[in-house]
């Protein structure tokens, strides 16, 4: 059983395109995030939800949104792509108070 | 703007040895300290979690902190060329966690 999944986990799409990818949890954590990790492997936060509740929504391009239609799912849906979108985006949930969290597998986007 | 910063390295060490790697941190107001390992084209995986000063220890693992200082360590002891990987240091303010740019860390057989 995956704890953290996403789909796709690879994504290749060109300049200008629409993309969503899909994050689900059965940890029955209350909180989820989207985390972005760059070339560099520097992973920045982007947003994070708790039980459906928007918390956390750092300095991203409004062409990012995220919706979380239950405390399992945060999906991120991306209009307009442009090529400095490429990277891996991480999904992640935590339970309350100073736990760690888990990561799901990532999603490699690439704009073409 | 809340910090973490480490050493990008690559540290590079030769097997069963030690290794340390090392993270500051700007928040003072931080609750928790936690330590990643990151395999090329994978996920980040938790290792290690540290709450109080003073030394944590888990198998071949442990993480130090000091507050005063902002200051968190990892040490490995017995160092496998499988513990080769990047390593990120994170912190803990309410609900965010704020990453380290990771350590890479090499052991050589």
């Amino acid at each position: 059983d995956t704890a953290v999944s996403q789909t796709p986990k690879y994504l290749v799409t060109q300049m200008g395109n629409d993309k969503s990818i899909k994050c689900e949890q059965n940890l029955g954590h209350d909180t989820m995030y989207w985390y972005k990790q760059d070339s560099k492997k520097f992973l920045k936060i982007m947003f994070s939800y708790n039980n459906k509740e928007l918390i956390i929504n750092e300095t991203v391009p409004n062409r990012f949104s995220p919706k979380s239609p239950d405390k399992a799912h945060l999906n991120l849906h991306i209009n307009s792509l442009e090529l400095g979108d490429s990277a891996v985006y991480f999904c992640a949930s935590s339970p309350p108070a100073n736990y760690g969290y888990t990561f799901g597998s990532g999603t490699r986007l690439t704009v073409v | 703007q809340k910090e973490v910063e480490q050493n990008s390295g690559p540290l590079s060490v030769p097997e069963g040895a030690i290794a340390s790697l090392n993270c500051t941190y700007s928040d003072r107001g931080s609750q928790s300290f936690f330590w990643y390992r990151q395999y090329s084209g994978k996920s980040p995986e938790l290792i290690m979690f540290i709450y109080s000063n003073g030394d944590k220890e888990d198998g071949r693992f442990t993480a130090q902190l000091n507050k005063a200082s902002q200051y968190v360590s990892l040490l490995i002891r017995d160092s496998q060329p499988s513990d080769s990987a990047t390593y990120l240091c994170a912190v803990r303010s309410g609900n965010m966690l704020t990453f380290g740019g990771g350590t890479r860390l090499m052991v050589k057989p």
